[in-house]
């Protein structure tokens, strides 16, 4: 596609329900990543795809998150069993590989607010 | 350890004036830095990228500079507008390491 794309836009949600929030990257983009952002705050590392090599998940704040990726396609980050300190938007980003000459620059979608009442 | 400093931390300015946005860094051996811009709500939408190699970027009002040896780039705005009002954040990637290190921004305020 043009852009990243990331669905829903906003979902609300009742503690202790899981949800799954959905990350399409630019076409060609190797790379994926995964960052909250808490109201207010900076962006907060979660997970790296490169690939088909092992993703890096040592962002992931508790083993309530997981996230999946097919190849170099589209990824799932899911939230089991959701909390009310998980509510923040989070972003997906995706760029090439950083041994490609025009490697580098990143590209995000316009997030997924979550509220979990 | 590699740490990201935006300063300052908010700016506001009348509209027309030329303004700079700092960002250093504590480790020169970086793969490049790239500059942001996140409005309230949305996501981040990609300014300037900087490889390590190069001293600047242009792209229309916005010139961004790196000076690796000291640890430092510079994002200039020329003429601002009240639409370049946002969130301004600059990040830098590892040398050889796909994990970018984030400042915590500076808001802007362009007042019109």
């Amino acid at each position: 596609g043009a852009g990243v794309s990331q669905s829903p836009s906003n979902k609300v949600t009742e503690k202790g329900k899981d949800v799954e929030l959905r990350c399409d990257p630019i076409s060609g983009h190797t790379a994926l990543y995964w960052y909250r952002q808490r109201l207010g705050q900076g962006l907060e590392f979660l997970i790296y795809f490169q690939g088909n090599s092992a993703p890096d998940k040592s962002g992931l704040p508790s083993d309530r998150f997981s996230a999946e990726r097919t190849g170099e396609s589209v990824s799932t980050l899911t939230i089991q069993r959701t909390q009310q300190e998980d509510s923040a938007v989070y972003l997906c980003a995706s760029n090439h590989p950083l041994d490609r000459d025009d490697s580098g620059e990143l590209f995000f979608g316009e997030g997924s607010r979550l509220t979990v009442l | 350890k590699q740490e990201v400093t935006q300063i300052p931390a908010a700016l506001s300015v009348p509209e027309g004036e030329n303004l700079v946005l700092n960002c250093s860094f504590t480790d020169s051996a970086i793969y490049n830095l790239q500059w942001f811009r996140q409005d309230p709500g949305k996501g981040l939408t990609s300014l300037l990228l900087i490889q390590s190699s190069q001293r600047e970027q242009t792209s229309g009002r916005l010139n961004a500079s790196l000076d690796k040896s000291s640890g430092r780039s510079t994002l200039y705005i020329a003429a601002s507008q009240p639409g370049d009002s946002a969130t301004y954040l600059c990040a830098v990637n590892l040398d050889s390491n796909y994990q970018l290190i984030w400042g915590a921004g500076t808001k802007l305020i362009i007042k019109p």
